[in-house]
C-alpha cells in the first residue's frame, strides 16, 4: 500500500500558485519525501526530495510540517507545460531503494 | 538531461513472439529498476536489480525476465508475448548513494496483438 494520500486531481491559472498537498501520516524518522512528476505518460521527473527542513530548488518548493505528517509541493507560477501527474513518495533513506508510486495528483494548468 | 535510454520507444508484436526491452544508462549507477505502467494508472514495480549478476522481483508479478549482465544494461524479456503484456514498461536508475534521485527513461510502449 502506497504511504502517501494525494487529491486525485487539483487546476490552477497560469501564473498562479500551484500547491500540491500531501499527506505521510505513518511515516517513519528515516524517510524521506520525494516528489516526481509525469507529463504525458513519459517516464517520471525528480522536482525535489526532503527531510524535514523546506527546500528550494529552480523547479519548486517543498514545504513540510513539523511532524512530517503532510507536505506541500508549491510550484511558484504554473505554466501549461506544468500540467502533468506529480508523485509525493515516501522512501527510506537506505542506499538504492526502489521507489513506490501511488496515485498521484492530476494537476491542469489553463490559461 | 538524464543519460538513461529505452528501446524501442514503440513495439507493436505479435502474440507468441519473444522480445527483449532494452535499458542503458551511461551514468555508472549500481541500482536499476522496471516498471509497468497501464494507461491512466500507477507505476507498479516488476524487477530490480542492486548491481552485476544481481536481480529481483518487485512487487507486481510478471511474466517478464531481467538480466545483469554488465552495470550499464539492463533489459527486460518476455519469452512469449500475449495481450495481456501490453502496457508501458519504465526503466529507472539509481546511484548507490543515499539520498539521491532516480532517473528514467522515456519508456517503451508494447502493444501485443
Amino acid at each position: 500500500d502506497a504511504k502517501t494520500t494525494q487529491p486525485p486531481s487539483m487546476d490552477c491559472a497560469e501564473g498562479r500558485a500551484a500547491n500540491l498537498p500531501c499527506n505521510h501520516s505513518t511515516i517513519s524518522g528515516n524517510e524521506y519525501v520525494y516528489w516526481y512528476r509525469q507529463i504525458h505518460s513519459q517516464g517520471p521527473q525528480y522536482i525535489i526530495h526532503g527531510l524535514k527542513n523546506n527546500e528550494t530548488n529552480e523547479m519548486a518548493s517543498l514545504i513540510i510540517t513539523e511532524d512530517r505528517k503532510s507536505s506541500t509541493l508549491i510550484l511558484p507560477h504554473a505554466t501549461l507545460r506544468d500540467t502533468a501527474v506529480y508523485y509525493c513518495i515516501v522512501t527510506p533513506n537506505q542506499a538504492g531503494t526502489a521507489l513506490i508510486f501511488g496515485k498521484g495528483t492530476t494537476l491542469s494548468v489553463s490559461s | 538531461e538524464a543519460d538513461i535510454y529505452q528501446t524501442p520507444r514503440y513495439l507493436v508484436i505479435g502474440t507468441g513472439k519473444k522480445i527483449t526491452l532494452e535499458c542503458s544508462q551511461t551514468m555508472g549507477h549500481d541500482k536499476m529498476y522496471w516498471y509497468q505502467q497501464d494507461p491512466g494508472m500507477e507505476l507498479h514495480l516488476i524487477h530490480y536489480s542492486y548491481g552485476v549478476n544481481s536481480t529481483e522481483k518487485g512487487d507486481l508479478s510478471s511474466e517478464s525476465t531481467v538480466s545483469r549482465i554488465r552495470t550499464e544494461h539492463f533489459p527486460l524479456t518476455l519469452e512469449s508475448a500475449r495481450p495481456s503484456h501490453t502496457s508501458q514498461y519504465l526503466c529507472a536508475s539509481r546511484t548507490g548513494t543515499r539520498n539521491t534521485e532516480a532517473f528514467f527513461g522515456q519508456g517503451t510502449r508494447l502493444t501485443v496483438v
